[in-house]
């Protein structure tokens, strides 16, 4: 069965403090990797596609990356304002997306 | 602006009766979708249509319909067959078949009282 799983749940960093989101994958004929932010009683906001392994993805403070077996979201230097939950996703060979429940990141001032 | 709007933000509904909620995108995608987030999970797939009087079944369709007469609307009934309805729904569009990012709407947080 397809699966995406990440970790942790919930992140809580210092402002400055820098670390890594992950999102696991089982899926059948990956298409895409897909990243999204979404803030409390939002809809979630694109961040980045990754479409195979190795590829790498910035965007300010966040770099995304891709293996044949997982994703990371690296956080550089956070500010409080990164605090939100991140989406894992990825698009299976019909293209459907099949989502991750997330990690709620929190950075502190 | 181009986008997908979600109405209304917030809803509530009586036990038994039935409930649509409205998705309307001016994004010229072919391919709509509707998710259910509940505290803690991903979202989960209602349904999804890929053209204009076509629609799908996603993983948790029991106790919804939908309907698709214009490409720019996609609305959702939940309907008193669906067991536990409180939720946060999510619809989202996207260009016909592709590898390409969904872009979703703001919710709406339906509850049951």
């Amino acid at each position: 069965e397809d699966q995406v799983t990440q970790s942790p749940e919930a992140l809580r960093l210092q402002e400055g403090e820098s670390s890594s989101l992950n999102c696991s994958y089982t899926v059948s004929g990956l298409r895409g990797l897909f990243w999204y932010r979404q803030d409390p009683g939002k809809g979630p906001e694109f961040l980045f596609t990754l479409y195979s392994a190795g590829e790498e993805k910035e965007k300010e403070r966040l770099k995304a990356t891709l293996t044949k077996k997982e994703s990371f979201l690296h956080i550089t230097a956070p500010k409080p304002e990164d605090s939100a939950t991140y989406l894992c996703a990825a698009m299976d060979s019909s293209y459907k997306l099949i989502f991750g429940s997330g990690t709620r990141l929190l950075v502190r001032p | 602006d181009g986008g997908i709007t979600q109405s209304p933000k917030y809803l509530f509904r009586k036990e038994g009766q039935n409930v649509t909620l409205s998705c309307e995108q001016n994004l010229n995608h072919d391919a709509m979708y509707w998710y259910r987030q509940d505290p803690g999970q991903g979202l989960r797939l209602i349904y999804y249509s890929q053209i204009v009087n076509d629609f799908q079944k996603g993983d948790i369709a029991e106790g919804y319909s939908v309907s698709r007469e214009k490409k720019e609307s996609f609305p959702l009934t939940v309907t008193s067959a669906q067991k536990n309805p409180t939720a946060f729904y999510l619809c989202a569009s996207s260009p016909p078949r592709g590898v390409t990012e969904a872009f979703f709407g703001q919710g709406t947080r339906l509850t049951v009282v």
